[in-house]
């Protein structure tokens, strides 16, 4: 079945410093893809839908300078928290959809750690 | 604003109970997808149902969707430990975005 990576699976980093998540469509072409972020025993929060060749839509409430989405190819999407502070601490999920179906392929997570 | 309210959100039990989770909406779900999710990974796809009314098995976990696909429901039988984890409903709306509408989620343990 369609795959979904993402990199890394955790990072800390300095309050104040820049981080950049990869999410990658393995073995199809997403146009579209969805970056969620995650508290503990807490459910999906979209933040994010995006596009390739063409900016980002963002969720109500999201800052779009504090979170930059780029889709750079049709199996590649990047999320880079800019000046990063430890309340952006969080487990961050991208996701794909299938062609044509319903079904959505999540990726493994990437666990954020802000000292 | 589409919301899929899921409950309860939290969920204690011991091994060989039945129990059932809820999500409902005041809104139409042209699909509506149930996952799984244990800590440190992604959701996990169960099922996904369409059709008003439909009924789907998967093992000792059976899935229904509403005849007026608002609501939805997990049920599982003569539960296990390994069924302990975050079950997330998710509502597929009308429009054609892709995007995927998440119930609060429901945190489940079951203790052997």
């Amino acid at each position: 079945g369609a795959v979904v990576s993402q990199h890394p699976s955790r990072v800390i980093c300095k309050s104040g410093t820049s981080v950049k998540i990869e999410c990658r469509s393995l073995d199809f072409q997403a146009t579209t893809m969805f970056w969620y972020r995650q508290f503990p025993k807490k459910s999906l929060m979209l933040m994010a839908t995006s596009n390739e060749g063409s900016k980002a839509t963002y969720e109500q409430g999201v800052e779009k300078d504090k979170f930059l989405i780029n889709h750079a190819s049709l199996t590649l999407s990047t999320l880079t928290v800019t000046s990063a502070h430890p309340e952006d601490s969080s487990f961050y999920i991208c996701s794909a959809p299938g062609l044509g179906t319903d079904t959505q392929y999540f990726g493994p997570g990437t666990r954020l750690t802000v000292l | 604003t589409q919301l899929l309210e899921q409950s309860p959100q939290f969920l204690s039990i011991q091994e060989g109970e039945n129990l059932t989770v809820y999500c409902n909406s005041s809104s139409v779900f042209s699909s509506l997808q149930w996952y799984r999710q244990e800590p440190g990974e992604g959701p996990v796809l169960l099922v996904t149902v369409v059709t008003g009314g439909e009924v789907k098995k998967l093992k000792r976990l059976t899935f229904q969707f509403g005849d007026a696909r608002k609501d939805s429901s997990l049920h599982i039988t003569a539960a296990q430990p390994g069924d302990t984890g975050l079950y997330l409903c998710a509502g597929r709306g009308p429009s054609n975005t892709g995007k995927l509408i998440f119930g609060q989620g429901t945190t489940l343990q079951v203790k052997p």
